[in-house]
């Protein structure tokens, strides 16, 4: 039983197209993120979701938007991908806003634009 | 604000050595630290966490932290390494458990046989 789970595993698409990264998790956690790694592996929060709310928006563009249907679910939607937006992207949960009892990972979306 | 630290992007180590890979952070708060490992095309997995109590927290896979609060450090050990320990280790930080985890730029650690 996969914990959080991300699809897909890997998005190879061209500059200017819409994709979406879905993510789910069997925890009852109650706080969702996601976390963009870049090429240098270095680690950076885009969004928290607690209870399909909004809690944290970090410098992110407009591009990029987050969509929570419930607290088990937290995908993201991209648009208007740019070569830039080429990263790894992680999806996180744990059991409440920011407490940091440790979070569970999906296995990373890796997304490649050309 | 918060921020972490890690000084070294590589570490190597033979193995059966003892490990060090170091960490400082910096918060204004109460600091809970923890310590994430990431094998090659995964995510990362908890290894441990200091939040209150014993400085010397012991986590998965034989590995310990030492809390040291004057030094503001973390760091990450273990008496003796193994090839399979060989990885990328993300150190992280969260004010009293109330803001999202915010890492450091991690470290890779090589284990020779």
């Amino acid at each position: 039983d996969t914990a959080v789970s991300q699809t897909p595993k890997y998005l190879v698409t061209q500059m200017g197209n819409d994709k979406s990264i879905k993510c789910e998790q069997n925890l009852g956690h109650d706080t969702m993120y996601w976390y963009k790694q870049d090429s240098k592996k270095f680690l950076k929060i885009m969004f928290s979701y607690n209870n399909k709310e909004l809690i944290i928006n970090e410098t992110v563009p407009n591009r990029f938007s987050p969509k929570s249907p419930d607290k088990a679910h937290l995908n993201l939607h991209i648009n208007s991908l740019e070569l830039g937006d080429s990263a790894v992207y992680f999806c996180a949960s744990s059991q409440s806003p920011g407490r940091g009892r440790g979070y569970t990972f999906g296995s990373g979306t890796r997304l490649t634009v050309v | 604000a918060q921020s972490v630290a890690q000084p070294e992007d590589q570490v190597n180590v033979a193995e059966g050595n003892p490990l060090t890979v170091k960490c400082t952070y910096s918060v204004s708060g109460n600091p809970y630290l923890f310590w994430y490992v990431q094998y090659p095309n995964r995510g990362l997995q908890f290894l441990l966490k200091y939040i209150t109590g014993d400085n010397l927290v012991k986590g998965s896979y034989g590995f310990e932290a030492e809390f040291n609060k004057s030094q503001t450090s973390f760091h990450l050990k273990k008496p003796s390494a193994l090839v399979s320990d060989s990885a990328l280790y993300f150190c992280a930080v969260s004010v009293s458990g109330n803001t999202p985890l915010v890492f450091g730029k991690g470290t890779r650690l090589s284990v020779i046989a």
